[in-house]
């Protein structure tokens, strides 16, 4: 089946830094990706949807400053986190839908930790 | 999302039974709909899926059901295992491009 990979899978930071996460189709492409967060014992919340060659679609109440999505090719969606906070602390997942099917495959999360 | 997750409930079920896991869906037009598994700190986990033009679809040892009058959705595991033992969601969209909405979770406990 197809894969999606997220890179870091776990990452500690200092408040006030930015942390960069990434999320690959390794074997398939993707004009899209979604991107979720998801914070203890709750469900995924989606932030924003990632679109190759344009602009994110975030999410109300999610700061498009704040949390940068840079859909760098067909196989690649960047989020980065700037001037992260504690409150930024949380597991961020991405997805992806294969073409054609739509079926989304997501990847193993990356667990940002700010401190 | 139209789903806002809140703290999760757990359902403890004995190994060798069986579990129904329940989900209220929010939106009346999605017509895509999917169960996924979630262990500690990994991603969602594919385990069966439905559209709206079913209302039963078997899996291995897994059944959804779906109701739309009542927009529920319901996920069955036979013969529970200890490997079971996860938070599972549910999720809707409207098939395409868009993104899953995700229903708050249930933790499944299984006591061996």
């Amino acid at each position: 089946g197809a894969v999606v990979s997220q890179h870091p899978s776990w990452v500690i930071c200092k408040s006030g830094t930015s942390v960069k996460i990434e999320c690959r189709s390794l074997d398939f492409q993707a004009t899209t990706m979604f991107w979720y967060r998801q914070f203890p014992k709750q469900s995924l919340m989606l932030m924003a949807t990632s679109n190759e060659g344009s602009k994110a679609t975030y999410e109300q109440g999610v700061e498009k400053d704040k949390f940068l999505i840079n859909h760098a090719s067909l196989t690649l969606s960047t989020l980065t986190v700037t001037s992260a906070h504690p409150e930024d602390s949380s597991f961020y997942i991405c997805s992806a839908p294969l073409t054609g099917t739509g079926e989304l495959f997501f990847g193993e999360g990356s667990r940002l930790t700010v401190l | 999302g139209e789903s806002v997750g809140l703290h999760l409930p757990t359902l403890s079920v004995q190994e060798g039974d069986n579990s129904i896991i329940n989900c209220a869906y929010s939106n009346s037009a999605s017509d895509y709909f999917i169960w996924y598994k979630q262990e500690s700190g990994k991603g969602p986990q594919f385990i069966i899926d439905i559209r709206s033009n079913m209302d039963k679809r078997q899996g291995q040892r897994v059944t959804v059901l779906l109701n739309k009058t009542v927009k529920h959705l319901s996920l069955q595991i036979a013969a529970t295992q200890p490997g079971d033992s996860a938070v599972y969601f549910c999720a809707e969209n409207i098939v395409g491009n868009t993104p899953l909405v995700f229903g708050k979770g249930t933790r499944l406990s299984v006591i061996a």
